[in-house]
């Protein structure tokens, strides 16, 4: 099986700052990668998907990138709606693994 | 609009059954392969089992395989679980997620429409 690994667990940024999120695979998953969005009590939201495609609706200051085993999601300049948790999500193979997720809070 | 509305969450005792439902409306139901995802209070999200669009194939994560059955009515348009032999570790919030593929040539799953979760507490 496929494990994620998110780094790092927790961060403090500030709005209008530059956030950079990775997610490492235990082995090549191409660029079978998913990035989401979820905030207490809701259900995820895609982000993007294949690395680095912009959901449909989803601000462009979201952007992903990577491929093989390492991956970011970088927000280019924060806004108040985004904190939130991020989880990135393979699905290389089954069983379609997600990290542990990242915190994103307010400084 | 494209909805997916989760039921038959509750409290059981381990040992005991339970079966969710999740109802799909606002797209062709029949198209879309499907997954159920769960998260425990306070932890990540784990994913579950997933069911091609017609249900003939069907997967299962390691820590539900043999217990857990997934399983839709496309008439219907309704997915399910059927939730055997739980356990206090299954205790979550379990939702249901449309599985999107994008091809561009080569096919990308992801999980695009999700509904509102239904709550499984196990406890004696």
């Amino acid at each position: 099986d496929i494990q994620m690994t998110q780094s790092p667990a927790s961060l403090s940024a500030s709005v209008g700052d530059r956030v950079t999120i990775t997610c490492r695979a235990s082995q090549t998953i191409s660029r079978y990668l998913n990035w989401y969005q979820q905030k207490p009590g809701i259900a995820p939201k895609v982000l993007i998907y294949a690395t680095s495609s912009l959901q449909s609706g989803v601000p462009s200051r979201f952007s992903g990138s990577g491929s093989g085993t390492d991956f970011t999601l970088t927000i280019s300049s924060l806004q108040r709606e985004d904190f939130a948790t991020y989880y990135c999500q393979q699905s290389h193979s089954i069983p379609y693994s997600f990290g542990q997720g990242t915190k994103l809070e307010i400084k | 609009q494209v909805q997916l509305v989760e039921s038959g969450g509750g409290v059981v005792q381990p040992g005991r059954s339970l079966r969710l439902s999740c109802a799909a409306s606002g797209f062709t139901f029949s198209s879309f392969g499907m997954n159920w995802v769960r998260q425990a209070p306070g932890k990540g999200l784990e994913w579950v089992a997933v069911i091609s669009d017609e249900g003939g194939d069907a997967h299962y994560a390691d820590s539900v395989k043999g217990r857990f059955t997934i399983s839709r009515d496309n008439p219907k348009s309704t997915l399910f679980l059927q939730l055997n032999n739980l356990r206090a570790e299954d205790t979550a919030v379990y939702y249901c997620a449309r599985r999107r593929n994008s091809c561009f040539p080569v096919c990308y799953y992801y999980m695009d429409v999700w509904g509102k979760g239904t709550t499984v507490t196990v406890s004696s």
